[in-house]
């Protein structure tokens, strides 16, 4: 079986500022990773995932993140933030063979603030 | 392009009563999936399909079922609806192939 742990329920950070959201994960078995974001009242989309190669991964709208195998980490960041990133982030896992079903984390709210 | 199309986007129920929520893909994927997402909790495997006529449970099944008789098609049935059952309701699907999975809308489930 699979958990994943996001660290922090919530991150406030300025517009234009750095933000990085914390992502651990375990397993026994080899596993892909992702990172969704909700924005208000709609579906999750795919930021980005990490399936094999090279372990950073770069997304959509600017973000992107590392997968540290030892540390079993999977941790979001984008260098400056706007106001429309303002959303509720993420990150699963899925086994690498098999049922495909992703277990996911409790999510962070991003709030970008003026 | 549709991809994943959830209905009702809102309902409220009585305690009791039961409901289908309805999913369709237009994605030919073989995977799919039942989600609930509750306030600070994540989203919570309810049952996946790999294929049509084939279903399982995942997480928290107790109080759902499903059924998969096309490729396109995967209802959620509420039995007796219970106040725990409140929650947002998501459906995905996924292809063996690409690991990304599909989100719909998702219906936002109220039992009174």
């Amino acid at each position: 079986a699979q958990s994943v742990t996001q660290l922090d329920s919530q991150v406030p950070v300025f517009e234009e500022a750095p933000v990085e959201l914390r992502c651990n994960y375990s397993s026994s078995v080899s596993v892909y990773l992702f990172w969704y974001v909700q924005y208000p009242n709609q579906g999750l989309q795919l930021l980005l995932k990490y399936l094999s190669g090279s372990t950073l991964v770069k997304g959509i709208n600017g973000f992107e993140a590392e997968f540290n195998k030892s540390q079993t980490s999977f941790h979001l960041r984008k260098p400056s933030v706007h106001i429309s990133d303002t959303a509720e982030y993420f990150c699963a896992v899925t086994p690498d063979t098999g049922r495909r079903a992703l277990t996911f984390g409790s999510g962070t709210r991003l709030q970008v603030q003026p | 392009n549709a991809g994943v199309t959830q209905t009702p986007k809102f309902r409220i129920l009585k305690i009791g009563q039961s409901m289908t929520l309805q999913c369709a893909q237009d994605m030919n994927h073989n995977y799919m999936y039942w989600y609930r997402q509750d306030p600070g909790m994540g989203l919570k495997l309810i049952y996946y399909s790999v294929g049509a006529g084939i279903t399982d449970k995942g997480e928290v099944p107790n109080g759902y079922n499903v059924s998969r008789s096309t490729t396109e098609d995967f209802p959620l049935r509420l039995e007796l609806a219970a106040p725990s059952q409140t929650s947002v309701y998501f459906c995905a699907s996924s292809s063996p192939q690409n690991t990304e999975a599909f989100f719909g809308q998702g219906t936002r489930l109220t039992v009174v």
